[in-house]
């Protein structure tokens, strides 16, 4: 079945620093999502792709569509400690009706 | 304001005992679903739901069952056949557009802990 690979697992930075992490996939995908979710709460959407290519800022945050549909990445710029949480890719494909694949997920710890 | 709620915050369940998680959404959603997500892992799909009186099985089923009798909600019981129930569980929704545009949003999440 479809999996997709989301690194890294953890990160430890300091704040101010940038982050970046990847997902990747053998699979073509419709759609690539960006959720962050804070302890004890439910996914948040960040950032929504549509095409490939696509690259898209919200904030400190940028991600982009890669080319092949294969893959994605998410960047943070200028950490901050309310940054601490864990970040999901997603990709959606269209199957009839949707099926969207959530990766393992990165969790970020911010040293103030 | 229009979202996702889910009840209660915090569940605690006795060996043997079937008990249901409650999931309403006001933002006019056609799909909803459930999660189970555990410490590490990602989210996995317990089943999922298009529209009302029709609900389809996710990855991990087993254990669970479902209903869909209005739009709006989407309960999850989670039974004794569940052998290991302890997780977080997250309901989310989304609409249908007919075109690649279906972004899932999410509930506050519901945990389950077995006594």
């Amino acid at each position: 079945g479809q999996q997709l690979n989301q690194s890294p697992q953890s990160m430890f930075i300091q704040e101010g620093e940038d982050v970046s992490m990847n997902c990747t996939s053998s699979s073509i995908f419709n759609t690539w999502l960006w959720y962050k979710q804070d302890p004890g709460e439910g996914p948040v959407l960040l950032i929504a792709l549509y095409k490939a290519g696509e690259l898209t800022s919200n904030g400190r945050l940028t991600a982009q569509f890669g080319i092949t549909r294969k893959d994605s990445f998410l960047n943070i710029s200028a950490s901050i400690p309310s940054d601490v949480g864990i970040y999901f890719c997603a990709g959606q494909l269209r199957t009839g009706g949707f099926k969207t694949i959530f990766g393992a997920g990165t969790r970020l710890f911010v040293k103030a | 304001d229009g979202g996702i709620t889910q009840s209660p915050k915090y569940l605690f369940r006795k060996e043997g005992q079937n008990v249901t998680l409650s999931c309403e959404q006001n933002l006019n959603h056609d799909a909803m679903y459930w999660y189970r997500q555990d410490p590490g892992q990602g989210l996995r799909l317990i089943y999922y739901s298009q529209i009302v009186n029709d609900f389809q099985k996710g990855d991990i089923a087993e254990g669970y069952s479902v209903s869909r009798e209005k739009k709006e909600s989407f309960p999850l019981t989670v039974t004794s056949a569940q052998k290991n129930p302890t997780a977080f569980y997250l309901c989310a929704s989304s609409i249908v557009t007919g075109t690649s545009e279906e972004t899932q949003y999410f509930g506050p999440g519901t945990r389950l802990l077995v006594l």
